[in-house]
Parts: structure tokens; sequence; C-alpha cells
């Protein structure tokens, strides 16, 4: 079964860093990945998502993530943070017959003003 | 449009009732599916409905349960509750059970059980 893994448990940036979170996945065959968000308090949302074609993906509020296939990585990025973007950040795969998704373990993001 | 909506949003239930936890989707969509958020498991998935019909299942006991009326709303049923179902249960909706369609998740029905 696919499954995805985000090794930074918790992050904590000033704002105006650069971000990137990592997401790696255990399937070598085709992929799609996922990156959601959750907000405190709010719904997961979606951030961006890679099916196929150009592995660098652009997604909301200034996110992108690039796939590399060679690296099993799906990694988000975001050049310059803002203080709301303060949120957790998870990565997922979907498995099983496609109709649900596998979740990372989430990564913490606190951005400091 | 109106978002996924799930009601209610707080519950506190003893050990040993049950509980039904509800979900409406997006007007249009009908594949449902339920996930579980706890600190120390993160999301994990439970169920998946579309047109009334369980089509997956994640790995939890048969007191996890659910159903799927003709409207595409949800229902979750959790009965003989222990504390480990202590949780944030989530509800996802999607267009159609298609992989890569975009799930659009609720805020969730936060669940304590004392």
């Amino acid at each position: 079964a696919q499954s995805v893994s985000q090794h930074n448990h918790h992050v904590i940036l000033s704002e105006a860093a650069s971000l990137e979170l990592g997401c790696n996945y255990s399937y070598g065959g085709t992929v799609n990945l996922f990156w959601y968000v959750q907000y405190p308090g709010q719904h997961l949302q979606l951030l961006l998502k890679y099916f196929s074609g150009d592995p660098l993906v652009k997604g909301i509020k200034g996110f992108e993530a690039e796939f590399i296939k060679s690296k099993f990585s799906f990694n988000l990025r975001k050049p310059s943070v803002q203080w709301s973007d303060t949120a957790e950040y998870f990565c997922a795969v979907p498995t099983g017959s496609a109709r649900q998704l596998t979740f990372g373990s989430g990564t913490q993001l606190t951005v400091l003003p | 449009k109106a978002g996924v909506t799930q009601t209610p949003r707080y519950l506190i239930k003893t050990r040993g009732q049950q509980v039904t936890l509800s979900c409406s989707p997006i007007s249009g969509h009908r594949s449902v599916s339920w996930y579980q958020q706890t600190p120390g498991q993160g999301l994990q998935f439970l169920f998946e409905y579309f047109s009334e019909t369980q089509r997956n299942k994640g790995n939890f006991p048969g007191r996890f349960s659910g159903r799927q009326f003709s409207n595409s709303r949800s229902e979750m049923n959790v009965s003989t509750l222990e504390l480990g179902d202590s949780a944030l249960y989530l509800c996802a909706s999607s267009l159609v059970p298609r992989e890569g369609t975009e799930a659009f998740f609720g805020q969730g029905t936060r669940l304590t059980v004392v």
C-alpha cells in the first residue's frame, strides 16, 4: 500500500524566512500526491496536488511543491512565510481503491512575527 | 456554495454509550469519506460511501459503522464507546470517487469520551 512520511514534526520560522517541508512516498508506480493545510480551528483544505506532467506544482497562497520521482519526494516550499501560515501541513496519497487518502503524520509550522 | 457541514461540532459521551455523527456533503457531491484524527495516530481513514454503499473501509473495529442516504448525507455511528475513541472526526466529500478528485473537508466533530 502506498504511504507517505513527513519527517519534520514541528518547524519554527521567523516571518520572511523560506520554507521547505519534506514529504516522501513509498510507491514507485503512478503517483498522485496532495498537500493539505489545517489552520487553527479550521477545516483541512487543499493547498496543491500533483497528478502528472510538470513536476513543479503551484498551489494557493504562494505555495509550490516539486515532485522528484528519483527521490520519492514531494516537498512543499514557500519562498517567504507569513505569520498567517502558522498551521499544520499534511502530505497525502490516494491508496487502496484510490478513494481513500493516506496522510502523513503532519508538520506543525509556527511562524514567529 | 455551502461547504461540508458536520454536526454536532462537539460531543461529550460516557464510556459504553453510543454516538451518531452527521455529515452533509457539498451539494452535488456523491462520495463521502470519514476520517479519525488523534494526536497519536494522526489522520486515519474510516470508510467511504458512494451511492448509499460502503465502498471502502479502514482498519477500525466493527463498533464503527456508517451509512449514506439517498441525498448523499452520511452518518457514522460508534457503539460501546471507549476512552480511546476520543478524537476529531472529519468528513470529506468529493464530486465523484475517482482518484485524484479533490476531497473537501468539514470542520469536524470533536468527540470526548469520559
